[in-house]
């Protein structure tokens, strides 16, 4: 199994800049979780996803934040205008069945630099 | 609401030596939790969990304790390695498919 995949793994964009970052979950599972990660925050659940649904989008910072979930093998996390304070590093995860932390994968991390 | 949280931010110990690391959390609601290792680089990875009907669990050279009474949980590292060293993080899976992490503690290890 591939793991969860996840691109770009590295970008540097400047300030207004639309950032889209893509992450394909590991075939079969229902839920995909997008996280930030940031020295000042740890990291913060930004928003999930059953079965292609967003179930919870409190995290999501504001408005510039956007997220889908097209199908079941693809998602995307947009910032548009992006800002520098939304340098991070942001994780994707996906799970078959969220009823223990081990069932939950993630992958290596988009890692988001706004100038 | 719920809340997790970590102690230390940096923890040093040498190589050999027992780790200990804390964390609180304040939702008495809690039922569930997980420790989560981060190596640099990567994302996190499951290490051990406990659900609150325990006070103890044990996994290879890893244990966690759940104190219910003072809302405390640890992760104890048996004869730490340079492997082990890493970004830790205590998690609680809230309403069963949010998983919430706390504010994570560098494990350093020297020779």
């Amino acid at each position: 199994d591939a793991g969860v995949i996840q691109s770009p793994r590295h970008e540097v964009t400047e300030m207004g800049q639309e950032v889209t970052l893509r992450c394909k979950p590991i075939s079969g599972h229902d839920y995909l979780f997008w996280y930030r990660q940031t020295m000042m925050r740890g990291l913060e659940l930004l928003i999930y996803f059953n079965n292609n649904v967003p179930i919870d989008d409190s995290g999501m910072p504001e408005d510039r934040f956007s997220a889908k979930m097209p199908n079941a093998s693809f998602s995307t996390l947009k910032i548009q205008p992006s800002e520098p304070r939304d340098s991070a590093v942001y994780f994707c995860a996906s799970s078959r069945q969220v009823v223990s932390g081990n069932t939950i994968y993630f992958g290596e991390g988009s890692w988001l630099t706004v100038v | 609401g719920e809340s997790v949280g970590l102690h230390l931010p940096t923890l040093s110990v040498q190589e050999g030596d027992n780790s200990i690391i804390n964390c609180a959390y304040s939702n008495s609601a809690s039922d569930y939790f997980i420790w989560y290792k981060q190596e640099s680089g990567k994302g996190p990875q499951f290490i051990i969990d406990i659900r609150s009907n325990m006070d103890k669990r044990q996994g290879q050279r890893v244990t966690v304790l759940l104190n219910k009474t003072v809302k405390h949980l640890s992760l104890q590292i048996a004869a730490t390695q340079p492997g082990d060293s890493a970004v830790y993080f205590c998690a609680d899976l809230y309403n069963t498919d949010k998983l919430i992490f706390g504010t994570g503690t560098r494990l350093q290890v020297f020779p």
